[in-house]
C-alpha cells in the first residue's frame, strides 16, 4: 500500500534553514510527481511546488521561489524540501502529497505533515 | 494566478441538515476542481474529484457540482462526523486551494 512517511517536528532559529523529508513506499517513486503544501496554524492550504523524481524537474509557486528547494533521492525513494532564511511566517505544517496519474487529477495520498516552528 | 473564494468561511448546521458549500474561481477552471475534507490534526482527505466524482469509500451524502467559475459541495444530511474544514482545489492553471469552510454543529 502507498505510504508517505514524513520526518519529525523541527524547532529552528530565525535565519536558519531546515530540510524535511517524505519517504515514499508502495509505488514506483520515479513515476509520480511529489507535491508540497504549507498550512499555517489556523489557516488554509498553500501549494508550494512539485518535483518529478524521475528526472528532477521542479515547478514552484512564485511565492516560494528562493524560499523552498525541492529535491529527490531515487535510491531511497525520498523527497526533500529545504526551507531557507526562516522567519516566523515559515512556522507551519508542511505536507507532501502524491497526485494520481491518469485522466483525473487529485492528491490521493498525503503524508501526515511535518511541523516546523521558527523561534529564537 | 487563479484565486479561489470559498463561502461561507464558517457554517453552523444541525444533524440531518442539507448543507451547501460554495467555491468560486476567478476565471473558468473547466471543472478541474477537487474537494478535500480536513479534520483537526489530520492531513486533508479527498472527497470529490473533477467537480462531481465521489472518491471511493466516501459516503453518498457528499456530492459536487458546478462548471465555469462556480462550484458547490453538498452534504445531503449532515452527520456529526462531518465536522471538519472543507477546501476546494483547482488544478486547471497552476494549483490553488480555497481558504476553506469550517463546518460546525449547531
Amino acid at each position: 500500500q502507498v505510504q508517505l512517511q514524513q520526518s519529525g517536528a523541527e524547532l529552528v532559529k530565525p535565519g536558519s534553514s531546515v530540510k524535511i523529508s517524505c519517504k515514499a513506499s508502495g509505488y514506483t517513486f520515479t513515476s509520480y510527481d511529489m507535491h508540497w503544501i504549507k498550512q499555517q496554524p489556523g489557516n488554509g492550504l498553500e501549494w508550494i511546488g512539485w518535483i518529478y523524481p524521475g528526472n528532477g524537474n521542479t515547478k514552484y509557486n512564485q511565492k516560494f521561489n528562493g524560499k523552498a528547494t525541492l529535491t529527490a533521492d531515487k535510491s531511497s525513494s525520498t523527497a526533500y524540501m529545504q526551507l531557507s532564511s526562516l522567519t516566523s511566517e515559515d512556522s507551519a505544517v508542511y505536507f507532501c502529497a502524491r497526485p494520481r496519474g491518469g485522466y483525473y487529477w487529485y492528491f490521493d495520498f498525503w503524508g501526515p505533515g511535518t511541523m516546523v516552528t521558527v523561534s529564537s | 494566478d487563479i484565486q479561489m473564494t470559498q463561502s461561507p468561511s464558517v457554517l453552523s448546521a444541525s444533524v440531518g441538515d442539507r448543507v451547501t458549500l460554495s467555491c468560486k474561481a476567478s476565471q473558468n477552471i473547466n471543472k478541474n476542481l477537487d474537494w478535500y475534507q480536513q479534520k483537526l490534526g489530520e492531513a486533508p482527505k479527498l472527497l470529490i474529484y473533477f467537480t462531481n466524482n465521489l472518491q471511493t469509500g466516501i459516503p453518498s451524502r457528499f456530492s459536487g457540482s458546478g462548471s465555469g467559475t462556480d462550484y458547490t459541495l453538498t452534504i445531503s444530511s449532515l452527520q456529526p462526523e462531518d465536522v471538519a474544514t472543507y477546501f476546494c482545489f483547482q488544478y486547471n492553471s497552476g494549483y490553488t486551494f480555497g481558504a476553506g469552510t469550517k463546518l460546525e454543529l449547531k
